[in-house]
């Protein structure tokens, strides 16, 4: 069974960093593509990276420079580097699964919620 | 970066009734469009992509339609499980979200 859990959010003060993990089982996140999507509290949803089975990242504009998207070939794990956080980045942020680069997400976690606040 | 718009942002349908939801692209996304349920405090669930194929385990009342820029979600005849936030996405071109749209029960 596929599963994806995240961790790591929390509470962080503006010009923080924070890094997000994504544990997968049931299929191996270095043969597949990966993407964060963040989700601001009450908004829709919004695409923020992705890292693709050969290894390309790739970011939105909103994050690029900022967040680093990375994974752990030995712990099955995606991460989310982010780095001088802003109030902007306050949301969910969900690890998905893009099987064999279809474009679509088609496993998701449940999310782990950040909050940059003062 | 290709805008997507959903309309309407609340619908309001009887349970047993029909829904239809759009979905307008800014620009021509091929049939590379998926549609996601999702409901309050849940993450995100894949219905259909390619525009109109059913993902594994979704009831055959969802069904997808369109190509280009217009797309519609229908959902036959609604049941009590299916009122959610449903969003359209597109990956011709990156991947952008629709807004949503709110199904509610009338």
């Amino acid at each position: 069974e596929v599963q994806l859990v995240e961790s790591g959010g929390g509470l962080i003060q503006p010009g923080g960093s924070l890094r997000l993990s994504c544990a997968a089982s049931g299929f191996t996140v270095s043969s597949n593509y990966m993407s964060w999507v963040r989700q601001a509290p009450g908004k829709g949803l919004e695409w923020v990276s992705v890292i693709y089975s050969g290894g390309s990242t790739y970011y939105a504009d909103s994050v690029k420079g900022r967040f680093t998207i990375s994974r752990g070939n030995s712990k099955n794990t995606l991460y989310l580097q982010m780095n001088s956080l802003r109030a902007e980045d306050t949301a969910v942020f969900y690890c998905a699964r893009e099987q064999e680069g279809s474009g679509y997400f088609d496993y998701w976690g449940q999310g782990t919620l950040v909050t940059v606040s003062s | 970066e290709i805008v997507m718009t959903q309309s309407p942002a609340t619908l309001s349908v009887s349970p047993g009734e029909r829904a239809t939801l759009s979905c307008r692209a800014s620009q021509s996304v091929s049939s590379n469009l998926a549609w996601y349920q999702q409901k309050s405090g849940q993450a995100p669930r894949l219905l259909i992509y390619g525009a109109s194929t059913r993902a594994t385990g979704i009831p055959a009342r969802f069904s997808g339609s369109g190509s280009g820029t217009e797309f519609t979600l229908t959902i036959s005849s609604l049941q009590s499980e299916d009122f959610a936030v449903y969003y359209c996405q597109q990956y011709n071109n990156w991947y952008t979200f629709g807004q949503g749209t709110k199904l509610e029960i009338k």
